[in-house]
């Protein structure tokens, strides 16, 4: 069975810190992929980025990094300089084989405020 | 390009009507998902469809709820009759197969039962 588990319920940050939401898996499969979504206060969830389980290399895209560690099972995400247009709920995902299912975490809900 | 379409975008009904969600995936994706998220339960998959055939259906939570998808770019989600426990947001994402199969997923139906 597949786990994903964002400890972190809720983070609150001033504008301009660094922050890093943890996300930690588990699954028997080894192939797999995982996913970090963002859900903003309208409620639509926004793909951010996908991550496949022979694919250990760190991403970066602007402010926003992904740190994927096999060793730990975890998956983590980092905003840079974060801003208050970074308000949202962010859930980690995975799914194993091709097209299947996303088990989502629990999400956890960043607050940037001025 | 269009993205996923649901509708409508709120239904209100009361217990015991029938209510039906409507769902257009992206053109060109061959598989299409519903989930439903709640507070107490989070995001959970309730069916998914490949080439319009439903592949899995675990997770729909009784036989009050029945999905269909007649062709390649429509789906519906029927719950009769419904209960106050339906009240959620339900909704559909699709994907490609040979693309990554990251799911874009649609704004969602945020359904209320009185």
């Amino acid at each position: 069975a597949q786990k994903v588990t964002q400890a972190q319920t809720e983070i609150s940050v001033v504008e301009k810190e660094d922050v890093t939401l943890d996300c930690v898996y588990e699954t028997r499969d080894t192939t797999y992929y995982l996913f970090w979504y963002k859900q903003p206060p309208s409620g639509e969830l926004v793909f951010l980025i996908r991550r496949n389980s022979f694919d250990e290399q760190n991403e970066i895209s602007g402010r926003y990094s992904w740190n994927f560690q096999k060793s730990t099972s975890s998956f983590n995400f980092t905003i840079t300089a974060s801003q208050v247009v970074d308000s949202a709920v962010y859930f980690c995902a995975l799914s194993t084989g091709t097209a299947s299912k996303l088990t989502f975490g629990t999400g956890t809900r960043l607050q940037v405020t001025l | 390009d269009a993205g996923v379409i649901q509708s409508p975008r709120h239904e209100v009904t009361e217990m015991g009507q029938e209510v039906t969600l409507r769902c257009k995936p992206i053109s060109g994706h061959d598989y299409l998902f519903w989930y439903r998220q709640t507070m107490m339960r989070g995001l959970e998959l309730l069916i998914y469809f490949n080439n319009n055939v439903p592949i899995d259906d675990s997770g729909m939570p009784e036989d009050r709820f029945s999905a269909k998808m007649p062709n390649a770019s429509f789906s519906t989600l029927k719950i009769q009759p419904s209960e106050p426990r339906d009240s959620a947001v339900y909704f559909c994402a699709s994907t490609a197969s040979g693309k990554g199969y990251e799911q874009y997923f649609g704004p969602g139906t945020r359904l209320t039962v009185t």
